[in-house]
């Protein structure tokens, strides 16, 4: 079936630094999609992008949607201590909605 | 506004039982999809439903079933609990079936089989 190759599975970096994370698959998804979960919560949508090619910020976050389709990359800028937690990348190839999402990268952030 | 809102938020069964859990869209939304994430994975996707009606169901086994009420509000069944069930199961609800709809997600049921 479908998958999301997402690594390392955890990060550490120093408050203030910057940090990108890929997520590639075999195959073509449509829309990528990447959630941050924070424990005990489900996962919330932080960039949605729709376009091959589309490079879309939200504050200190930027995503791109890769050219062939089956990649994509999220940059997270100056992080700070709140940017801790699990990021998914997930994929939607069809007319429905179903999510395909990778295992998640483990971001931790040293003061 | 509320959000999605799941119910029970734990829940502790034992092999065999079954177990129903319930999620409440957000207002106006009419689709509700399942998810199921074992811990140290991403969430894996069961059922979506749209006006009441299943319109995609992932891999998993004949136990596993969900419904949708007028409402829109939906439960996922499980039957004869396998160890392997022990997840957190998360509902995402969204206004439409289409792809490019935002989905939202509930904080989820942990369910623990004993």
């Amino acid at each position: 079936g479908q998958q999301l190759n997402q690594s390392p599975q955890s990060m550490f970096i120093q408050e203030g630094e910057d940090v990108s994370m890929n997520c590639t698959s075999s195959s073509i998804f449509n829309t990528w999609l990447w959630y941050k979960q924070e424990p005990g919560e489900g996962p919330v949508l932080l960039i949605a992008l729709y376009k091959a090619g589309e490079l879309t910020s939200n504050g200190r976050l930027t995503a791109q949607f890769g050219i062939t389709r089956k990649d994509s990359f999220l940059n997270i800028s100056a992080s700070i201590p709140s940017d801790v937690g699990i990021y998914f990348c997930a994929g939607v190839t069809g007319a429905n909605s179903k999510l395909t999402f990778g295992k998640g990268i483990t971001l931790s952030v040293r003061p | 506004d509320a959000g999605v809102t799941q119910s029970p938020t734990h829940l502790i069964k034992t092999r065999g039982q079954h177990v129903t859990l319930r999620c409440s869209p957000i207002s106006g939304h009419k689709s509700v999809s399942w998810y199921q994430q074992v811990l140290g994975q991403g969430p894996q996707f069961i059922f979506q439903y749209y006006e009441k009606e299943e319109r995609g169901r992932g891999n998993f086994p004949d136990r596993f079933s969900a419904r949708q009420f007028p409402n829109y509000s939906s439960e996922l069944n499980v039957n004869a609990l396998l160890l392997g069930d022990s997840a957190l199961y998360l509902c995402a609800s969204s206004l439409a079936e289409i792809s490019t709809d935002t989905q939202y997600f509930g904080p989820g049921t942990r369910l623990t089989v004993l």
